[in-house]
């Protein structure tokens, strides 16, 4: 088993669609949480973090974590094809060290 | 501008061959690190810094160096590359060791190596 696991997708969605991207880890003991944006040829970049159970909200973005089923998600509303990339999600486990998932690719069909 | 600087960004050698891929950051970061992405893997951790002189393996060392002379400077050399480090990497540095910061990387644009 990943210690971080994503669905590689691709997640196609249409432009204005809420587009919802998964993320499960292993280690119980994680206290936080990291989405990072990826575009093609590009390096990843920062979005959102999280470290209590519930939402944050950040714009379009909405970052959920759910520590007692191990997954964290990212919503992001209104869908425009520039959020097209692969998302990337980071855990940072018990021992502090981070940990990055495979990624899934989103595509917003205009 | 801030920024994490790798070079060179796309490189092309043989089996052997020695080879130092270069990052420099202007941020003043304590802490640098070196990926590895490959398809369906995600990004693996090579090498990590907490400082000058202070250097620490990641998940996947085997078959490279690196050296931390400099707080700004931390190269990844490939003393005898093999076909399978062809690979996308990324250098990345944070202000703090990620265990005891909010975990931000800033990374580079990343370094395209292909070993034939």
């Amino acid at each position: 088993q990943k210690e971080v696991e994503q669905n590689s997708g691709p997640l196609s969605v249409p432009e204005g669609a809420i587009a919802s991207l998964n993320c499960t880890y292993s280690d119980r003991g994680s206290q936080s949480f990291f989405w990072y944006r990826q575009y093609s040829g590009k390096s990843p970049e920062l979005i959102m973090f999280i470290y209590s159970n519930g939402d944050k909200e950040d714009g379009r973005f909405t970052a959920q974590l759910n520590k007692a089923s191990q997954y964290v998600s990212l919503l992001i509303r209104d869908s425009q094809p520039s959020d097209s990339a692969t998302y990337l999600c980071a855990v940072k486990g018990n021992t502090g060290k981070l940990i990055f998932g495979q990624g899934t690719t989103l595509q917003v069909k205009p | 501008e801030a920024q994490v600087t790798q070079n060179p960004r796309y490189l092309i050698t043989v089996t052997g061959k020695k080879l130092t891929v270069t990052c420099s950051q202007n941020m003043n970061h304590e802490y640098m690190s070196w990926y590895r992405q490959d398809p369906g893997l995600g990004l693996r951790q090579i090498y990590y810094s907490m400082n000058v002189e202070v250097t620490d393996k990641g998940d996947v060392p085997e078959g490279y160096k690196v050296s931390r002379k400099e707080k700004r400077n931390f190269p990844l050399i490939l003393e005898s590359p093999s076909p399978n480090q062809t690979s996308l990497y990324f250098c990345a540095s944070s202000l703090r060791d990620p265990r005891g910061s909010a975990g931000e990387l800033f990374f580079g644009e990343g370094s395209r190596l292909t070993v034939l």
